[in-house]
C-alpha cells in the first residue's frame, strides 16, 4: 500500500513552453501533497505544500506564478512549470501524506530537461 | 529554520565493513526523523523512520539511532555490500503534517 505515482517520468521541452507533472496517490487519500526539486548532486528542496481544495503554500524563493500547483482532489496534484527555461531543468519529486499515516510517501520523480 | 547536515558527504569502503553515517539537525523539536536511500537518477526508498519518542529503529543490517536533545542521528550499516552503494538521505519533520526537510546526503560506494 501507500503508492505514489508521477507522470511523466521524464520530459524534454523547448524553452518558453509549459510542462505539467501529475502526482497521484494510488491507494490512499492524500490530504497533503508536497513538491520537491532536486538539482544534480544536491538534496531535495521543498518547493511547496498543498492541501486538497486550498491554495498551495510556497517556500521562500519559489515563484508561485511560475510553478502552478493544483490539488483538486484527494488523489491528484499537478505541478505546472510555466514558460520553462533551461535553469528549471531538474528532478521534480512529489510526496503525499494522509491523515492516517505519520510519514510521507514519495513518487518516483520526473526528470525535466528544458532545451 | 531547520537545517539538516550530513557527514561525510561521500564514503568509500571495501565490502564487509561496518559503517556509520551521521546526521545532525539544528532544531531539536522534531516530530520524527527518516532515513532514505536514493539510487542515481531514481526516487527515494524509505529505510527507517524514528518517532521523536524513540531511540532507535532496526531493519535487517540497518540500525538508526536518534538523540533528539543533541540533534543527532546515526545510520549504522553492518557488513556492507556492493548493493548498498547509493546516496543516503536524512530528513526531519518538525511537526505532524509538515514537510520533511532533507540533508544533502552521504554518497556511499562499497567495492567488492
Amino acid at each position: 500500500g501507500a503508492v505514489v505515482s508521477q507522470h511523466p517520468s521524464w520530459v524534454i521541452c523547448k524553452s518558453g513552453t509549459s510542462v505539467k507533472i501529475e502526482c497521484r496517490s494510488l491507494d490512499f487519500q492524500a490530504t497533503t501533497m508536497f513538491w520537491y526539486r532536486q538539482f544534480p548532486k544536491q538534496s531535495l528542496m521543498l518547493m511547496a505544500t498543498s492541501n486538497e481544495g486550498s491554495k498551495a503554500t510556497y517556500e521562500q524563493g519559489v515563484e508561485k506564478d511560475k510553478f502552478l500547483i493544483n490539488h483538486a482532489s484527494l488523489t491528484l496534484s499537478t505541478l505546472t512549470v510555466t514558460s520553462a527555461h533551461p535553469e528549471d531543468s531538474s528532478f521534480y519529486i512529489c510526496s503525499a501524506r494522509s491523515g492516517a499515516y505519520n510519514e510521507q510517501f514519495f513518487g518516483p520523480g520526473t526528470r525535466l530537461t528544458v532545451l | 529554520k531547520q537545517e539538516v547536515t550530513q557527514i561525510p558527504a561521500a564514503l568509500s569502503v571495501p565490502e564487509g565493513e561496518n559503517l556509520v553515517l551521521n546526521c545532525s539537525f539544528t532544531d531539536s523539536a522534531i516530530y520524527n526523523l527518516q532515513w532514505f536511500r536514493q539510487d542515481p537518477g531514481k526516487g527515494l526508498t524509505s529505510l527507517l523512520l524514528i518517532q521523536s519518542s524513540q531511540r532507535e529503529q532496526t531493519s535487517g543490517r540497518l540500525n538508526a539511532s536518534l538523540d533528539k536533545s543533541s540533534g543527532r542521528s546515526t545510520l549504522y550499516i553492518a557488513a556492507s555490500q556492493p548493493g548498498d552503494s547509493a546516496t543516503y538521505l536524512c530528513a526531519v519533520r518538525g511537526q505532524a503534517g509538515t514537510a520533511l526537510i532533507f540533508g544533502k546526503g552521504t554518497t556511499l560506494s562499497v567495492s567488492s
